[in-house]
């Protein structure tokens, strides 16, 4: 079964250090892989995807995430981290079947930036 | 992209009674998705809405809790029935829009029921 797993429930950072949230998935093909961002009271905004080619993605707000398939894992990083980065993050697998995605979350990640 | 509308934001409850939420998105759109969110915990898929059809449910949804409408391609409602205090929640509606093979949320709608 499709599943994803972040292990990470909290992470705590200072301003200007370097982040890695870690995403392992459960997938029998070549998954479609998600990071979303959630703020406080807010849905979920879009970071970056991975269909195909490169297997290190950029997306917005300067994160980036490589996919790893002898891993099975699609870790979000970013070199520098910002306040205003706090945040839940949410890693998604999308699961194509009858003609759409189904997308499969993970249990997310909150972050604090310590100033 | 979609700009997806929902409301109301937020709203508390008395147990027993139901609640509808709507979702209107900006364009058109095949697919609507809405899921839920307990508290601390990921997003759980409710149902896929498509236009004209019956609502499809996950495993653990019935219709007669969560009925949904679609009547057209930019509109849906869910509605959460008989409420409990179990179904405090944030339920956030979702649509794939056909170009850009990626999910796009509404803000959401917190739900507390006392």
């Amino acid at each position: 079964a499709q599943s994803v797993t972040q292990p990470d429930i909290h992470i705590t950072v200072s301003e200007g250090a370097s982040l890695e949230l870690r995403c392992n998935y459960s997938y029998g093909a070549t998954p479609y892989l998600f990071w979303y961002v959630q703020s406080p009271g807010q849905g979920l905004q879009l970071l970056l995807k991975y269909f195909s080619g490169d297997t290190l993605v950029q997306g917005i707000k300067g994160f980036e995430a490589e996919f790893k398939r002898s891993q099975s894992s699609f870790n979000l990083r970013k070199p520098s981290v910002h306040w205003s980065d706090a945040a839940e993050y949410f890693c998604a697998v999308g699961a194509r079947g009858s003609g759409t995605y189904k997308y499969i979350f993970g249990t997310g990640t909150r972050l604090k930036v310590l100033a | 992209s979609a700009v997806i509308s929902q409301k109301p934001s937020r709203d508390i409850c008395q147990r027993g009674t139901s609640l509808t939420i709507q979702c209107q998105v900006d364009s058109q759109v095949t697919m609507m998705f809405w899921y839920r969110q307990q508290p601390g915990q990921s997003l759980t898929l409710i149902a896929t809405a498509n236009q004209g059809s019956e609502a499809t449910y996950e495993s653990g949804f019935v219709i007669d809790k969560f009925p949904i409408s679609r009547p057209n391609l930019t509109f849906s409602t869910l509605t959460v029935s008989n409420m409990s205090p179990e179904d405090s929640s944030i339920y956030l509606c979702s649509v794939e829009t056909p170009m850009n093979t990626e999910a796009f949320f509404g803000q959401g709608t917190r739900l507390t029921v006392v």
